[in-house]
């Protein structure tokens, strides 16, 4: 029944390690999001992505890198972890690019040690 | 380009009392506005949308929001605050000139004293 799954919940790891997080939507919607939310809980648009094709690209290290198999799924991979990185990413969807109401995954806390 | 301004990153209330969040956005074309509410370690969930119907804005759990486009407003409020209500607000609005991004106030944490 998860409208927007993500996989893993914590991750902890060390600097300088690559790692992925994934991001499932089954509400069939065309439009999909990554935030970062850092220890202030202030929220940062990294990607969005509108039927496999990326839309925002906001100003993210190129360490940072979205890939979209197909509509229902966005993931998010990070090369050479470096401490800040260290936030609760959130991946959300949305119907259409302008429908405006997001829908949030329970996000993940990643943790560089 | 467009901003959110959430008065207070701190409310705190005594339960059964009024709450009131505070927000502030600049537009220069009529906005689509939200407030998201977050509870401890979990994802964002929306509490209402301002989407040019009425002014009025009813949402889940007893909340509303005014939007008054003379004091680029757009407040949230509760009349009577319960302990479920302690969590992280949002006050967010769309910006059409940047593909319908989202433009996030800086959160409100509220604080219910019992």
């Amino acid at each position: 029944d998860t409208a927007v799954s993500q996989t893993p919940k914590y991750l902890v790891t060390q600097m300088g390690n690559d790692k992925s997080i994934k991001c499932e939507q089954n509400l069939g919607h065309d439009t999909m999001y990554w935030y970062k939310q850092d220890s202030k809980k202030f929220l940062k648009i990294m990607f969005s992505y509108n039927n496999k094709e990326l839309i925002i690209n906001e100003t993210v290290p190129n360490r940072f890198s979205p890939k979209s198999p197909d509509k229902a799924h966005l993931n998010l991979h990070i090369n050479s972890l470096e401490l800040g990185d260290s936030a609760v990413y959130f991946c959300a969807s949305s119907p259409t690019l302008s429908y405006n109401e997001q829908f949030f995954g329970p996000g993940t806390r990643l943790t560089v040690l | 380009a467009q901003s959110v301004t959430q008065l207070g990153s701190h409310v705190s209330v005594s339960e059964g009392a009024l709450v009131l969040l505070r927000c502030n956005y600049s537009s220069s074309v009529p906005p689509y506005l939200f407030w998201y509410v977050q509870y401890p370690n979990q994802g964002l969930q929306l509490l209402l949308k301002y989407t040019s119907a009425a002014t009025l804005v009813k949402g889940i759990n007893g909340f509303e929001a005014e939007f008054k486009k003379s004091e680029t407003s757009f407040h949230l409020t509760k009349p009577s605050a319960h302990m479920s209500d302690a969590a992280e607000y949002f006050c967010a609005v769309s910006d059409p000139g940047s593909n319908y991004q989202l433009i996030w106030g800086a959160g409100t944490k509220l604080i219910i004293k019992p």
